[in-house]
């Protein structure tokens, strides 16, 4: 009964380094999302896909890209980690069309 | 433009009694309400959902009210429990216009004294 597994659970990057945050789900959900979430600011969605091979722009993606190569896979990718992205980041894969998510346990990126 | 807001960023409630958590919203696309509950360290979990179709949808516990006409929806809790502490965040969407986004609000921390 995993769910949504996240990894890493906690980074430190300095800044202008890369890193990739794998999400995976064992629920067959279509649709994945990826969310950050800053004090006082909810959670805002960066990138999403509506199933494998797809990706699609959310709220804020500047400065990140994703990648779903597999259908149970959603990776979110920082090319070069700037201060203003840290956060904490949340995967979540459901049903789609808007309806309930099933979250991740989230990741905590420090950029230095 | 916020376009889901809750404009209490936290309450107090004692234990055995209502717990009322508010949330509004602008974008007239939305159709679909959700709420979920954050604990630290750990992801939100889905609490409780509405559909524009109704106004009222009951759990337990939990039972979300919706008011189309004012753009505003509530959550209660009765009776709230010290379990029930947590980070509350109302979620929207428009599926029937095609979008596969949740938009969240900022959440209202719920203290249930015990």
């Amino acid at each position: 009964n995993a769910g949504v597994t996240q990894t890493p659970k906690f980074r430190v990057l300095k800044t202008g380094q890369s890193m990739t945050l794998l999400c995976a789900q064992d629920m067959n959900h279509e649709y994945m999302y990826w969310y950050r979430q800053d004090p006082g600011m909810g959670l805002r969605l960066i990138h999403y896909s509506v199933g494998e091979g797809t990706t699609a722009k959310g709220e804020v993606p500047d400065g990140y890209n994703v990648s779903r190569l597999k259908k149970q896979n959603f990776l979110l990718g920082l090319e070069s980690a700037a201060p203003s992205q840290t956060s904490v980041y949340f995967c979540a894969a459901g049903l789609g069309l808007g309806t309930e998510a099933f979250f991740g346990q989230g990741t905590r990126l420090t950029v230095v | 433009d916020q376009q889901v807001k809750q404009n209490s960023p936290s309450l107090s409630v004692q234990e055995g009694r209502i717990s009322i958590l508010n949330c509004d919203y602008t974008n007239s696309m939305f159709d679909y309400f959700l709420w979920y509950k954050k604990y630290p360290a750990e992801g939100p979990t889905f609490l409780i959902s509405i559909s524009s179709i109704k106004d009222k949808n009951e759990d337990g516990r939990f039972t979300v009210f919706l008011n189309k006409s004012a753009k505003h929806l509530s959550l209660h809790i009765v009776p709230s429990q010290p379990g029930d502490s947590a980070v509350y965040f109302c979620a929207a969407s428009a599926p029937g216009a095609g979008s596969y986004q949740l938009t969240f609000g900022k959440g209202t921390k719920l203290s249930v004294i015990p």
